[in-house]
């Protein structure tokens, strides 16, 4: 099955550097990536997704790129306000194989410093 | 220091029957949550458990339940399982309600 690892696990940056997360995964089938914000308490987000037929996508301060010969894709995150501040989580899966197979990462604690 | 343990790793059940999960937080955590997975969904809040008590709930009918033990473990009861309740279910800890939640690696429940 698809095996999902993230780094790093807790990540401190000031305010208005960038942040970035990485995860690679080891099917090569796998064709979806979603990233994830988690705030306590509360439902997630997903905040940008990319599919294996695209190598960056970039929405206002986030951005993701996926290197799929490699097998791994990154969430970056420019000019970081405090509100960044929560657990990211990537995942891949085959869309096509029903709900049963979203493989996340094991999150990455963002902290964005004022 | 050991992270959230789950357990099971996988669950197959039919429908109509009863899963029960489990979840042992990091020690020293007092609070637990419960969130479902479903593909395109985003995580789901199901529950919040913090000293035994159940302190927030989110929207999913009561055939979801759970419970806080003394040692701060969890378990999460589905009852009449259904076959959309197929997901990944991950379980977190914290120290206290408002501080850092750490996720285990999760339970993926199978209903056929």
């Amino acid at each position: 099955g698809e095996n999902v690892e993230q780094h790093p696990s807790t990540l401190s940056v000031q305010e208005g550097d960038s942040a970035v997360i990485k995860c690679t995964y080891s099917d090569s089938a796998s064709n979806y990536f979603p990233w994830y914000k988690q705030e306590l308490g509360k439902g997630s987000q997903l905040i940008i997704d990319i599919r294996s037929n695209v190598g960056e996508k970039k929405d206002q301060r986030i951005a993701v790129t996926l290197n799929k010969t490699a097998k791994h894709f990154s969430l970056h995150i420019t000019e970081t306000q405090p509100e960044d501040s929560a657990v990211y989580f990537c995942a891949a899966t085959h869309p096509q194989t029903g709900a049963n197979n979203l493989f996340f990462g094991t999150g990455t604690r963002l902290t964005v410093i004022p | 220091e050991a992270g959230v343990t789950q357990s099971p790793t996988h669950l197959i059940k039919t429908r109509g029957q009863q899963a029960t999960l489990r979840c042992s937080p990091i020690s020293g955590h007092t609070s637990v949550y419960w969130y479902q997975q479903a593909l395109g969904l985003g995580l789901q809040f199901l529950l919040w458990y913090d000293e035994g008590e159940e302190r927030n709930r989110g929207n999913f009918p009561p055939r979801f339940s759970g419970r806080q033990f003394p040692n701060y473990s969890s378990e999460l009861n589905v009852n009449a399982l259904e076959l959309e309740d197929s997901a990944l279910y991950l379980c977190a800890s914290s120290l206290e309600g408002n501080t850092e939640a750490f996720f285990g690696q999760g339970t993926r429940l199978t209903v056929v």
